[in-house]
């Protein structure tokens, strides 16, 4: 079964603050993904990655940036943050992009920005 | 507008009754997947189904990729089906997955 880990699971952050979010995968999938979800809108992809050293746009990028140092890790990072990205984020992996790679997701991480 | 459409938005159940759940895409499709999501949980796969019909124990997913939508059929419910159901969809020419709102089941004893 494939494990995808998140740290911080629960986070309050002061508006204005930096704040990493990390993802850690040991299946040694490829494709790793972060997503924001809210109430009413389901999980929306915020930036994903194909491989180590490559990060893409999801459909709501601004205000965050991701790293992919390597396989296994993939962070999320809020430069400035702001009370509008208080939510659950959720980290996930697969193996490839094919069809029927089905996605593997983390316990989700839980921030408040104050 | 919103490429997947789930609904209900909400059920409650009394234990025994059966559950439909229904989602339909804006865009033609690849593939798609239903999700399930204990409350405060994380989210685990129930179904890939990129069409025709599949069944688990209880539950059953029927996805008509030319029509674009997808159903799943939970029998005889029980208290710890409880949670929120997501279906995503793989859009043709993209591997992303896009998410519903999904449904939050409630099984009442």
């Amino acid at each position: 079964e494939a494990a995808v880990t998140q740290s911080p699971r629960n986070k309050v952050a002061v508006t204005g603050g930096k704040v990493t979010l990390s993802c850690n995968q040991t299946n040694n999938h490829n494709n790793m993904y972060w997503y924001r979800q809210d109430t009413g809108h389901g999980l929306r992809l915020i930036h994903y990655s194909y491989g180590a050293g490559s990060t893409e746009k999801g459909d709501i990028p601004d205000g965050y940036k991701a790293s992919r140092p390597s396989q296994e890790n993939f962070s999320l990072i809020l430069e400035l943050a702001t009370p509008s990205q208080t939510s659950v984020y959720f980290c996930a992996s697969r193996m490839g992009s094919n069809s029927g790679n089905t996605l593997y997701f983390g316990e989700g991480s839980r921030l408040i920005v104050v | 507008g919103q490429q997947v459409q789930q609904s209900p938005t909400s059920l409650v159940l009394q234990e025994g009754e059966n559950a439909e759940l229904q989602c339909n895409f804006s865009t033609s499709l690849n593939s798609m997947q239903w999700f399930y999501q204990r409350p405060g949980g994380s989210l685990v796969s129930v179904f890939y189904n990129p069409s025709g019909t599949k069944q688990s124990g209880r539950l059953t997913s029927t996805t008509v990729i030319k029509e674009r939508r997808s159903s799943l059929h939970i029998s005889s419910s029980q208290i710890t089906d409880s949670g929120t159901y997501l279906c995503a969809m793989e859009p043709s020419g993209s591997w992303q997955l896009i998410f519903g709102s999904g449904t939050q089941l409630t099984v009442m004893p």
